[in-house]
């Protein structure tokens, strides 16, 4: 247990479909960040919020969305995805952007788009 | 961040020392040395870092050259639960500026532990 729960830990999802994926984290951070990690390719660098303020969005696409309501939340919102956006996604909360070379690591959601 | 470089694979036996390289050779002088494992169908787990010195903790030990151009991580005694991949990451530090707290991941080195 890392303190970084994920909800759904799988989903299957059509091309049409709107889902949300769900990060919360308990242990008092205030960064949190999402992460792609496709089949046989390093873990990606999606979107970094620092005390609710989203800092970096590495060049994703818009029909990927996140929202981070407070420090201890952190959603991804997904809509009309495609088959190669199949992967797993895995949120982390570091104590501060700062101090983001130690973060700790929920046990992803693993996202079937069909 | 500097470019860093692993084997792609290494195998250990149970109850034996792991020792996994890792080259970083246009490392900076504000650069950490960082490393993380993940097990198969889990997130990434800090393990260590550091910047000059050799490391220890509960986990491994760091033990970087005094160049700093390669560092390697020590399991001291490797069991089957320690089978992953070990990711090894150059990152600076926050020391005298803002650091922007980026982790880049490369393919890292799959450890395998055998009976």
């Amino acid at each position: 247990e890392t303190g970084v729960t994920q909800t759904p830990r799988h989903l299957v999802m059509g091309m049409t479909n709107k889902k949300s994926l769900k990060c919360e984290q308990h242990l008092g951070h205030n960064a949190m960040y999402w992460y792609k990690q496709s089949a046989k390719k390093p873990l990606e660098l999606m979107f970094v919020y620092n005390f609710k303020e989203q800092t970096e969005n590495n060049s994703v696409p818009s029909r990927f969305s996140p929202e981070c309501p407070n420090s201890s939340h952190l959603f991804l919102h997904l809509h009309t995805l495609q088959p190669e956006d199949s992967a797993l996604y895995l949120c982390a909360s570091s104590q501060d952007q700062a101090e983001g070379r130690t973060q700790y690591f929920g046990p992803g959601t693993r996202l079937l788009v069909l | 961040d500097a470019k860093t470089t692993q084997p792609p694979s290494m195998d250990c036996a149970e109850g034996r020392a792991a020792n996994l390289p890792c080259n970083h050779s246009t490392i900076s002088g504000n650069e950490y040395v960082y490393w993380y494992r993940q097990i198969h169908s889990q997130g990434p787990q800090y393990i260590i870092h550091g910047l000059k010195n050799n490391e220890t903790n509960e986990m491994a030990s760091l033990i970087i050259t005094e160049d700093r151009k390669s560092s390697t991580l020590i399991l001291p005694h490797a069991t089957l639960r320690d089978t992953a991949v070990y990711y090894c990451i150059a990152s600076l530090t926050n020391a005298g500026g803002t650091s922007y707290g980026k982790l880049t991941f490369g393919q890292g080195t799959i450890l395998t532990v055998h009976p």
